[in-house]
């Protein structure tokens, strides 16, 4: 079945690049997620991208696609304590599909 | 514009009492779904429903749980009896096809059910 794979946690100093990575197994997978989550809150859309593309970049945040390799990954530029948050990989097949996610990446930012 | 609205934020109850969730989507969205995220789970999808009909309810965990979709602007998803098991953070989200300009999944703030 589908999956998708996440490290639990990520640990950085503030200003410093975070890059969170995630790895999918459904190769039809056409459209690929980042949402963030503060603690007590809901899910918040970050970024998306399409399976054709190979890179988003959407100011801070830089998503790189690894199609043969069935790999995503978030970078965040300068990161900051308002960063602190858990982050979730989603991946479906289109938009009225249900999302696939990971377990989720602690990211922890030190000052 | 208004984002994906559910009630209640909090809720608070005694097994074997009925527990309804209510989720108002974005307008103009015409597919919507039903997460529950647990620690020992992470989020997994429940229900959901495209242009008010159930498509997939395999992820609905027992009869107890049931979900409707009256219309396009409104969705119960409702626990009878609830049990202690069933604690957890409910998520409605909503979104549209492809052809009407791929809207991704926007999530609600979710509902956080306490059964004691």
């Amino acid at each position: 079945g589908e999956d998708v794979e996440q490290s639990l946690f990520l640990s950085v100093r503030e200003g410093d690049s975070s890059v969170i990575n995630c790895t999918y197994t459904d190769s039809s997978s056409t459209y690929l997620y980042w949402y963030k989550q503060e603690p007590g809150a809901g899910l918040q859309l970050l970024t998306y991208i399409f399976s054709n593309m190979d890179m988003k970049q959407d100011q801070r945040l830089t998503v790189l696609l690894n199609k043969k390799d069935k790999h995503l990954s978030l970078r965040i530029a300068d990161t900051q304590t308002g960063d602190s948050a858990i982050y979730f990989c989603a991946e479906t097949l289109s938009g009225n599909t249900p999302l696939v996610f990971g377990k989720g990446t602690r990211l922890s930012v030190i000052a | 514009d208004a984002g994906v609205i559910q009630s209640p934020r909090h809720e608070v109850t005694e097994m074997g009492q009925e527990v309804t969730l209510r989720c108002k989507p974005i307008s103009g969205h015409n597919s919507l779904f039903w997460y529950r995220q647990t620690m020992m789970r992470g989020l997994e999808l429940l229900i959901y429903f495209n242009n008010n009909v159930p498509i997939d309810d395999s992820g609905m965990p027992e009869d107890r749980f049931s979900a409707k979709m009256p219309n396009a602007s409104f969705s119960t998803l409702k626990i009878q009896p609830s049990e202690p098991r069933d604690s957890a953070v409910y998520f409605c989200a909503s979104s549209s096809p492809l052809a009407r300009g791929n809207q991704p999944q926007h999530f609600g703030d979710g509902t956080r059910l306490s059964i004691l």
